[in-house]
């Protein structure tokens, strides 16, 4: 089975910019979640979709926001960035929310300027 | 008190060395524990996994949870230079109506020749 796809891998913006990321799931996982990887506070969790719908939702401004589409494939929206954005994107997915082990992305290395 | 804590290291060993990786947690109510590894610019990879107390073996890996004293560790035998990585761990559990994953800030391993 192909492993969860992540793009674009490697991006630049500047302050003020929106920015959209995609990934895609393994083939059948149905659970999507996002984290944010940064030096100082490691991996924090932004939120998760399932069929469609965000169920849960870290401790982030509202600037953060993703959807899911029909297939599980997944999008995160981050708008008017701030320098502290500036991170690596990681995606994971699970075949369902009972589901304890997550398989993750190679990320998305975000960097603004 | 943050929910899981990690020594950053980094820790440095020679190889064929016995690694000892270690973290504690507060949250009683974690039931699974997991460990992740991740190298430089990769996303990180599902290492082992455990729900119970005791010890779980794979190869030169070996997972020990003691829930009595919240307390997980990641033990690699005969450790070698492609084991130099980031070492992540992860207790989650079933909380606050979400299965929850919260991970450790990593250890850096570098293993030399």
């Amino acid at each position: 089975k192909a492993g969860v796809t992540q793009t674009p891998r490697y991006l630049i913006k500047t302050r003020g910019q929106q920015v959209t990321l995609s990934c895609s799931p393994i083939s059948g996982h149905r659970s999507v979640s996002w984290y944010q990887q940064t030096p100082g506070q490691g991996l924090q969790f932004l939120f998760e979709y399932f069929s469609e719908t965000q169920r849960n939702k870290g401790n982030f401004p509202g600037r953060f926001s993703g959807r899911q589409f029909s297939n599980s494939r997944s999008e995160m929206n981050v708008s008017t960035l701030e320098l502290g954005d500036s991170a690596l994107y990681l995606c994971a997915s699970r075949p369902d929310r009972a589901t304890y082990e997550q398989y993750f992305g190679p990320g998305t290395r975000l960097t603004v300027t | 008190q943050k929910e899981v804590e990690q020594d950053p290291g980094p820790l440095s060993v020679p190889e064929g060395a016995i690694v000892s990786l270690n973290c504690t947690y507060s949250n009683s109510a974690f039931q699974y524990f997991m460990w992740y590894r991740q190298y430089s610019r990769k996303g990180p990879e599902l290492l082992m996994y455990t729900y119970s107390s005791g010890n779980k073996e794979d190869g030169r890996f070996t997972a020990q949870v003691d829930k009595s004293s919240k307390y997980i560790s990641l033990f690699i035998r005969d450790s070698q230079p492609s084991d130099s990585a980031t070492y992540l761990c992860a207790p989650g559990g079933f909380s606050g109506g979400y299965n929850k994953l919260i991970f450790g800030a990593g250890t850096r391993l570098a293993v030399h020749p």
